[in-house]
């Protein structure tokens, strides 16, 4: 069974410029989620996707978008990058009714992207 | 106020000693608890979750709910050097959209000394 993967694991970008991350789910999962993490914090939550569509978001800008493709992996685009988006990124995915009553709200996660806006 | 919010650390321990984490969160219809482990420069692991209120044990760690007092804490019994690490406490919250979202606290680094 494949894990989370994620890539690029490391990239370096100046302000301004655009950037994507990808993901891909583990084998049967069908949600993913986004997460910043800044250094010394808690994983921030940026948006989740379910079946292709956009299906929850914390409190980012709209510069901050995604997509999800019909095998289930994901992009995080952040556009017009800022220096306080330097951080590490992370996908994490679940199975079908795992964040739902009754499931075991397990997120598996990827080993991060992290991103150095200069 | 945080949604989850957990104690400030660092904390350091002996080894061999009971490491204590404790965290808050503010939503009174949460379900579902979490802890999370996070190795410097690794993702997250999940070490346990818990759901009823009382006390829930795996091996050297035990999990405690107070769905009352909304706080949930993690004991590790018998702390080793290999239990150094960042732990987060992880509550599933309904977003916007209805989404279920696993929220986290902003951590508490535990060190344990040899």
């Amino acid at each position: 069974e494949t894990g989370v993967t994620q890539s690029p694991t490391h990239l370096i970008k100046t302000r301004g410029q655009q950037v994507t991350l990808r993901c891909s789910s583990q084998s049967g999962h069908n949600t993913v989620s986004w997460y910043q993490q800044a250094l010394g914090q808690g994983p921030q939550f940026i948006f989740q996707y379910y079946r292709e569509e956009e299906n929850g978001r914390g409190n980012f800008p709209p510069r901050f978008s995604g997509l999800q493709f019909p095998n289930y992996s994901s992009e995080l685009n952040v556009n017009a990058l800022e220096l306080d988006d330097s951080a590490l990124y992370l996908c994490a995915s679940s199975p079908p009714g795992g964040l739902g009553g009754g499931g075991t709200g397990e997120l598996f996660f990827g080993e991060g992207s992290r991103l150095t806006v200069l | 106020q945080k949604e989850v919010e957990q104690n400030s650390g660092p904390l350091s321990v002996p080894e061999g000693a009971i490491a204590s984490l404790n965290c808050t969160y503010s939503d009174r219809v949460s379900q579902s608890f979490f802890w999370y482990r996070q190795y410097s420069g690794k993702s997250p692991e999940l070490i346990m979750s818990i759901y009823s209120n009382g006390d829930k044990e795996d091996g050297r760690f035990t999990a405690q709910l107070n769905k009352a007092s909304q706080y949930v804490s993690l004991l590790i019994r018998d702390s080793q050097p290999s239990d150094s690490a960042t732990y987060l406490c992880a509550v599933i919250l309904i977003s916007s959209g209805s989404a279920r979202q696993l929220t986290f606290g902003s951590g508490t680094q535990l060190t344990v000394l040899p």
